[in-house]
């Protein structure tokens, strides 16, 4: 399995609602990574997992709470969020933080918020 | 702060001619530069990668140079087809934790 798998791939959400975006791999990988990604413009990190602990927050609002249950998963909570929130959310992972090596990304999940 | 600048933004050819794209990065700690494609709607897929002990790398019709000193990096792609049509990103990464910066893309046109 060479795949980063993202759950759902579309999601519309009301700004009181509360939602979770999911990430999975199954090649081992030890490095998770949160982006966010708006049209024609670049990914965004927001979080880095490494070793399934919090390594890098990019200074992300509270009303996106990411977690790492353990090595092959990684969700991102969402609450209360903004209209200028709806964007392509990606995960990505790698063999390890400090080495880059199979940098894979997921196909994401495109998120509105209503 | 790290930055990763790219250009040109768009860039139009005609099938079968060359197209270059042209990346700089601020960060000297600045150890690996993957270049991404991304179609319409899609992830963003790694075509070629190289790190900064590697001056140049070739697949098949994609390479990529680097030059440290010069803090530059390019994208080179022959014999264009109207499927390498997309955005195409740089980015440049360290050893600090993963995280990758990515330049602001180049939306590359491949005319039949």
């Amino acid at each position: 399995d060479t795949e980063v798998t993202q759950t759902p791939k579309h999601l519309v959400m009301g700004m009181t609602n509360k939602k979770s975006l999911k990430c999975e791999q199954h090649m081992g990988h030890r490095a998770m990574y949160w982006y966010k990604q708006k049209a024609k413009k670049p990914p965004e990190l927001m979080f880095v997992y490494s070793y399934e602990k919090l390594s890098i927050n990019e200074s992300v609002p509270s009303r996106f709470s990411p977690e790492c249950p353990n090595s092959s998963l990684l969700n991102l909570h969402l609450h209360a969020l903004q209209p200028e929130d709806s964007a392509l959310y990606l995960c990505a992972s790698s063999r390890r933080a400090e080495t880059n090596y199979g940098y894979t990304f997921g196909s994401g999940t495109r998120l509105t918020v209503v | 702060g790290e930055n990763v600048e790219q250009h040109p933004s768009t860039l139009s050819v005609q099938e079968g001619d060359s197209a270059v794209i042209k990346c700089t990065y601020s960060d000297s700690a600045s150890n690996y530069f993957p270049w991404y494609k991304q179609e319409l709607g899609k992830r963003p897929q790694l075509i070629i990668d190289i790190r900064s002990n590697v001056g140049e790398k070739k697949d098949q019709r994609i390479a990529v140079t680097l030059n440290k000193t010069a803090k530059h990096f390019s994208l080179h792609i022959t014999e264009t087809q109207p499927e390498d049509s997309a955005v195409y990103f740089c980015a440049a990464g360290t050893h600090q934790g993963g995280k990758l910066i990515f330049g602001q893309g180049t939306e590359l046109s491949v005319k039949p």
